[in-house]
């Protein structure tokens, strides 16, 4: 499978528990995403990279969480001290947006429950 | 930033009648516009897209349409099968400077009836 995929799939956590998912895009794309989404909503943007570095981040993402892509390949999403208002789905994106390639491919994401 | 709204929430069709789906946007940088679908449980899908410099796109049975002045866009699907019955959402980007994140809109629940 040469698609974006995502780790674990599900996870179950105790609030104020730290959990961490992984991402990894499509080979050779320079750009990844993370997104929240939640019941009946769209994804809502949580961050980006481009190669290793972090170069936005939305006002979602409080100081809990943290993102990292140390080789400009897999990102790891970090959520510190959980709380029920965390449970979603998190997706991540990858896109090579050089010569006009703007499509985001997304994974199959990972759904966090806090319980 | 960004906000797009889309409309209808929910859109039951029978088989083989067409579908439309309207998007607004309010920022009007914004000039790259894709459409995503998503199956209960699977991940969002690209279908089409459409760049500002184009004022409709084709694929098959799926086209979209985009109206600058009106900051209006829309997604037709013609000949509608039950395997067209997903969420579709869609979302706007300002490639050049806006950040390069995309915002979607609130989705919209399709279902096509036999």
């Amino acid at each position: 499978d040469t698609g974006v995929s995502q780790n674990p799939r599900h996870k179950i956590t105790k609030r104020g528990q730290n959990v961490t998912f992984r991402c990894d895009p499509i080979s050779e794309h320079n750009r990844l995403y993370w997104y929240r989404q939640t019941l009946g909503q769209g994804p809502e943007f949580l961050t980006y990279f481009q190669n290793e570095a972090q170069l936005e981040k939305s006002r979602l993402l409080s100081d809990r969480f943290s993102a990292e892509r140390p080789k400009g390949s897999f990102s790891t999403l970090e959520i510190q001290r959980t709380e029920q208002g965390d449970s979603a789905m998190y997706l991540c994106a990858s896109s090579l947006e050089v010569a006009g390639g703007y499509e985001q491919y997304f994974g199959p994401g990972t759904r966090l429950t806090v319980t | 930033g960004e906000n797009v709204e889309q409309h209808p929430s929910t859109l039951s069709v029978q088989e083989g009648d067409s579908a439309v789906i309207k998007c607004t946007y309010s920022d009007s940088a914004s000039n790259y516009f894709p459409w995503y679908k998503q199956e209960l449980g699977k991940r969002p899908q690209l279908i089409i897209d459409i760049r500002s410099n184009v004022g409709e796109k084709k694929d098959q049975r799926i086209a979209v349409t985009l109206n600058k002045t009106a900051k209006h866009f829309s997604l037709h699907i013609t000949e509608t099968q039950p395997e067209d019955s997903a969420v579709y959402f869609c979302a706007a980007k300002w490639v050049t400077g806006g950040g390069n994140k995309l915002t979607f809109g609130t989705g919209t629940q399709l279902k096509v009836e036999l």
